[in-house]
């Protein structure tokens, strides 16, 4: 078990830029979600994958995110034509069943200039 | 949809010192779960609490989940330094959404 890795670490970019974050869930697990992390507030729910299956989108994700799970393992997450209020820490998390905790990754901080 | 509050935002403790931090669900949820993160770290999993009234014990570390399965607690003794950090209970309404409280950020003096 090697834990949920998430890549970046940091991530540093200019307004109106894409941008694309990586997440490799825990091997076994089928069940991975998105977090959004501000400063002083805890993870906001984005969106929720069982398998390559994306189940649940939140209202927080417009339309300039998209995240895909293609093959059931990994998943991207990405953020066109980003702003300044796309600043935060995205978090990613993996667990199995039902019933079982999730487990974080470090996140990904974005910073937008 | 679901809010879950926690109170207080932030907690200051003097070691040795106890204190208790709460949270409440707008909704009654399926369980409730305990995450700790540390100055810079991610979220940690701590606990999770399914039935109505349940209490569980980790060390120093007691969680309770209210009857109505709508509020709980966390209950720390004897506050250590290595108990920095941010506390935060998430609630499960469904099957798999999690929704996460502020977080009560404690500091320890020593």
């Amino acid at each position: 078990d090697t834990g949920v890795s998430q890549d970046p670490r940091h991530k540093i970019t200019k307004r109106g830029q894409n941008v694309t974050f990586r997440c490799d869930p825990i091997s076994e697990h089928n069940r991975l979600y998105w977090y959004r992390q501000t400063l002083g507030q805890g993870p906001e729910f984005l969106t929720y994958f069982q398998n390559e299956a994306q189940l649940e989108k939140s209202r927080l994700l417009s339309d300039r995110f998209s995240a895909e799970r293609p093959k059931g393992s990994f998943s991207t997450l990405e953020i066109q034509r980003t702003e300044q209020g796309d600043s935060a820490m995205y978090l990613c998390a993996s667990r199995g069943d039902s019933n079982q905790p999730q487990h974080f990754g470090d996140g990904t901080r974005l910073s937008i200039l | 949809g679901q809010q879950v509050m926690q109170i207080p935002q932030y907690q200051h403790v003097q070691e040795g010192e106890d204190f208790t931090t709460y949270c409440n669900s707008s909704t009654t949820l399926s369980n409730i779960q305990w995450y700790k993160q540390r100055p810079g770290g991610h979220p940690v999993f701590l606990i999770q609490l399914v039935k109505s009234g349940e209490v569980k014990k980790q060390k120093r570390l007691t969680f309770q989940f209210g009857e109505a399965k709508k509020n709980s607690s966390l209950h720390i003794t004897a506050t250590q330094t290595t108990d920095v950090g941010t506390y935060f209970c998430a609630g499960l309404a469904n099957d798999y959404k999690l929704s996460f409280g502020a977080g009560t950020t404690v500091t320890v003096r020593a």
